[in-house]
């Protein structure tokens, strides 16, 4: 079975600190993604990566930044959390152009 | 524009009772659709989904989906829902264009009633 990983399920920071979410899949794909989730929104893409060192800015990737070093490795980074940056944050990862599968997500609340 | 429409919010059914989630997508040629499944405090797991061939898609624990080209829609189905079937439903058209973006519904939350 595919595993997708997090580094947190809950955190809590304050305004103006850096972040690092962390993201790892076991099965060698080559695309990993990060979204956030907002009620009433679904997902939203901020940024993809389709291999290592490469990355792809997604609908809303503005206050985020993201590292990808290793394959199985996918790091988002929030350089100065802010407030409107509470949410669910989800990392997926999939073969070339096929399914995502998900990890259990990220809920970070920014005081 | 490429979009997603999940029409209901929310739908509460009975167990026992068929459930049918509304799903339309607007996109320039045949897509990708997915249905994916997300339990409280849990990510997203696929349910089914439909590339090419028989337009009516059977997934995992017992749901449906048809593609009609005609209507631009991929609704899914369920012919007795199960108390544990209460979720959070998202259908997802992607890739686009060859590339690697998928596009999210925002959502259908099924409540099931005993």
């Amino acid at each position: 079975d595919v595993k997708v990983t997090q580094s947190s399920r809950y955190l809590v920071k304050r305004t103006g600190e850096k972040v690092f979410l962390e993201c790892v899949q076991d099965m060698d794909h080559e695309n990993m993604f990060w979204y956030r989730q907002d009620p009433g929104l679904g997902l939203r893409l901020i940024y993809f990566s389709y291999d290592v060192k490469m990355k792809e800015k997604g609908d809303i990737p503005e206050g985020y930044s993201v590292s990808r070093e290793k394959k199985e490795r996918f790091s988002l980074i929030l350089e100065s959390a802010s407030t409107n940056q509470t949410s669910m944050y989800l990392c997926a990862s999939s073969p070339a152009q096929e399914t995502q599968y998900f990890g259990p997500g990220t809920r970070l609340l920014v005081l | 524009a490429q979009s997603v429409t999940q029409p209901d919010i929310h739908i509460t059914v009975s167990e026992g009772a068929s459930l049918e989630l509304r799903c339309n997508y607007s996109y320039g040629a045949t897509p990708y659709l997915f249905w994916y499944v997300q339990s409280p405090g849990q990510g997203l797991q696929l349910l089914l989904k439909y590339f090419s061939g028989d337009t009516l898609v059977q997934g995992i624990k017992g749901f449906e989906a048809e593609f009609k080209r005609s209507q631009s829609s991929f609704n899914l189905r369920k012919p007795s829902v199960h108390w544990s079937d209460a979720a959070e439903y998202f259908c997802a058209v992607g890739p686009l264009g060859g590339g690697f973006k998928t596009i999210f519904g925002a959502g259908t939350r099924l409540f099931v009633k005993a």
